[in-house]
């Protein structure tokens, strides 16, 4: 099966930066996602890795170590509007299979 | 384009009653998905469809819960003889079916079993 583990909450300021850590434990690894959900609405996709090292994307950014079984999401120059839940996934080691999710990490950003 | 829909948006019903959910994924999407999301949990993985067939239904919490994907397009997922621990939110995620592909998500169905 697979143990995803995520911090609960997590405040910073508008401006900063905040790392998110996820670590897993997982019978089969086919990449890892970070999605995004707001208070009320869908989860959105953020980023994926499925390789070791650094994924950037504008001002989010996405680590992964496979041997540790670890990954962040570094979100730069923080916004009021990144206020939200982050949810780390991880994919099953088939072709689309399913993803388990963990239980997110709520970001509250304050000015 | 359109991205993926479920209705009914909101669902209350009584305790013994059936309900369907409805998904329409997006157009072209080959993989759906069908997730369960309680008040500060993430989703919990329910069943998986690759065209039309169900690849994995591990996730399926017992045989009160069934879905169906006739033609490889809409899925519905049927609940019997629903109980109070069934209400969620349930979402419906659809992706393109490649290994690197992310979930799309639709904005959910609020169920509330009375």
């Amino acid at each position: 099966g697979q143990n995803i583990d995520q911090p609960t909450e997590m405040t910073a300021t508008e401006g900063a930066i905040v790392q998110i850590n996820c670590t897993y434990q997982t019978s089969g690894f086919n990449g890892l996602f970070w999605y995004q959900q707001h208070a009320g609405e869908a989860p959105t996709f953020l980023s994926y890795n499925v390789l070791d090292g650094l994924e950037e994307k504008g001002r989010f950014s996405s680590f992964l170590s496979r041997s540790k079984g670890y990954s962040y999401l570094l979100l730069k120059e923080l916004q009021m509007k990144d206020s939200a839940s982050y949810l780390c996934a991880v994919r099953d080691n088939t072709n689309a299979g399913k993803s388990t999710f963990g239980d997110g990490t709520t970001l509250t950003v304050k000015p | 384009g359109a991205g993926v829909s479920q209705t009914p948006s909101n669902k209350v019903t009584e305790k013994g009653k059936y309900v369907e959910l409805r998904c329409d994924p997006i157009s072209g999407h080959t993989a759906l998905y069908w997730y369960r999301q309680s008040l500060g949990q993430g989703p919990e993985f329910l069943i998986y469809f690759q065209g039309t067939g169900a690849a994995d239904d591990s996730g399926l919490p017992n045989d009160r819960f069934f879905a169906v994907r006739p033609e490889g397009s809409v899925s519905t997922l049927k609940i019997q003889r629903t109980e109070r621990g069934d209400s969620a939110v349930y979402l419906c995620a659809s992706s393109s079916g490649q290994y690197n592909s992310p979930l799309h998500f639709g904005n959910g169905t609020r169920l509330t079993v009375t």
